[in-house]
């Protein structure tokens, strides 16, 4: 069965610092793979996805990912983090695909600012 | 554009009551998905459904069941609320490019007491 593993529940890390987030997942072939961001109290946004193509894939809110075939892995970076990126984090895939809606997401990365 | 609108946004219930859950999606999207959120299981799917029709559905007991009307609006429904159905229910919609992207609304929160 697909799994995807985030192997750091929580990280902080000081306003202006670089930021890596871990992402690593079980699947029978390359899958569709997503970083979506979470505030208090709020829905899922989405940051950057990778399809296919270049493996550095540039999102939103300064954030890029490098997918790594033979890793079976698609880190989030940042290279600087504002106080603002405070929330928590997740990795997700579908399968490749017509009608691919069905995400499989790991549980997630908190991330704390300090100022 | 408005985004996906769910309500109500907050509700409490009683074991063995039964729940409905709305969600709107972004105009024009016709595949509606939903997502049980909880701190122990993290983000679990539970259905997609598009154009009135229940294409997949994730490992959740019978007491949940979904719907979808002719104008891409999606319900929800949970039966016999258990303790165990407290969660933040997340609605996603997407258009039927079929590549996985959702867009989240903000979410349902689901007490049961």
């Amino acid at each position: 069965a697909q799994s995807v593993t985030q192997p750091d529940i929580h990280i902080t890390v000081s306003e202006g610092a670089s930021l890596e987030l871990r992402c690593n997942y079980s699947y029978g072939a390359t899958p569709y793979l997503f970083w979506y961001v979470q505030s208090p109290g709020q829905g899922l946004q989405l940051l950057l996805k990778y399809f296919s193509g270049d493996t550095l894939v540039q999102g939103i809110k300064g954030f890029e990912a490098e997918f790594k075939r033979s890793q079976s892995s698609f880190n989030l970076r940042k290279p600087s983090v504002h106080w603002s990126d405070a929330a928590e984090y997740f990795c997700a895939v579908a399968p490749r695909g017509a009608g691919s809606y069905q995400l499989t997401f790991g549980k997630g990365t908190k991330l704390s600012v300090i100022p | 554009k408005a985004g996906v609108t769910q309500t109500p946004r907050y509700l409490i219930k009683t074991r063995g009551q039964q729940v409905t859950l709305s969600c709107s999606p972004i105009s024009g999207h016709r595949s509606v998905s939903w997502y049980q959120q909880t701190p122990g299981q993290g983000l679990q799917f539970l259905f997609e459904y598009f154009s009135e029709t229940q294409r997949n559905k994730g490992n959740f007991p019978g007491r949940f069941s979904g719907r979808q009307f002719s104008n891409s609006r999606s319900e929800m429904n949970v039966s016999t609320l258990e303790l165990g159905d407290s969660a933040l229910y997340l609605c996603a919609s997407s258009s039927s490019g079929g590549t996985g992207e959702l867009f989240f609304g903000e979410g349902s929160r689901l007490t049961v007491l």
